[in-house]
């Protein structure tokens, strides 16, 4: 099972960019990177996810390395709703008969837009 | 179009007592997820559930029970609460799509539950 590595908080001035990097050096070939983030003890919302190409969508962008081996979320233009904790998540197989998939959440990072 | 709902949000449990955390969702999905998420840490997976009358272990079952006898409904039972339950339960859902691609999740608001 791959596993990921996050700092465990960043700061970012507001109006800047915010680049959140995670790595996971042992990511399997047909594993997709997925980010959550999760405001204030409210649920985890998605954001976005990947395999290979570098993705965006209205929220932010998912730039990965060309080994995969690690991640990096953006976040163009972060405004102060933007702090919350941020999860990088690689899709984990289930150890059971169904042969389905579970996404396992870690610590994450902690964001925190400054004014 | 509610999405994922959760109740009840708050509750308190004295050690020994049993609770059921309800949830339920509109959008047909077929897979339901319980989590539990203690103070500054992660969320870890309870059980989840692959469609209606199959379910399966997550990462902490143990001292927890689940049922799935609809597709709607996904009920987290605590038979004998200790104070390690002291957490917030998360419920998510996520739909089955073609080719399994899309595996983004849809999570409840939560319920805070604290066992003294």
């Amino acid at each position: 099972d791959a596993k990921t590595t996050q700092p465990p908080s960043m700061d970012c001035a507001e109006g800047r960019a915010a680049n959140l990097p995670c790595n996971h050096s042992t990511i399997s070939g047909n594993e997709y990177v997925y980010w959550y983030r999760q405001i204030h003890s409210q649920g985890p919302q998605y954001i976005i996810h990947g395999l290979k190409n570098n993705e965006t969508n209205e929220m932010a962008s998912l730039i990965i390395t060309e080994d995969r081996k690690s991640s990096t979320l953006i976040l163009p233009h972060a405004t102060l709703r933007d702090t919350a904790v941020y999860y990088c998540i690689v899709r984990v197989a289930v150890g059971s008969n169904f042969g389905n998939e579970k996404l396992t959440f870690g610590t994450g990072t902690r964001l925190t837009i400054i004014p | 179009n509610a999405g994922v709902t959760q109740t009840p949000k708050f509750r308190i449990l004295k050690i020994g007592q049993s609770m059921t955390l309800q949830c339920t969702q509109d959008m047909n999905h077929n897979y339901m997820y319980w989590y539990r998420q203690d103070p500054g840490m992660g969320l870890k997976l309870i059980y989840y559930s692959v469609g209606a009358g199959i379910t399966d272990k997550g990462e902490v079952p143990n001292g927890y029970n689940v049922s799935r006898s609809t597709t709607e409904d996904f009920p987290l039972r605590l038979e004998l609460a200790a104070p390690s339950q002291t957490s917030v339960y998360f419920c998510a859902t996520r739909d089955r799509a073609i080719g399994a691609t899309n595996e983004k999740l849809f999570f409840g608001s939560g319920t805070q539950l604290s066992v003294l």
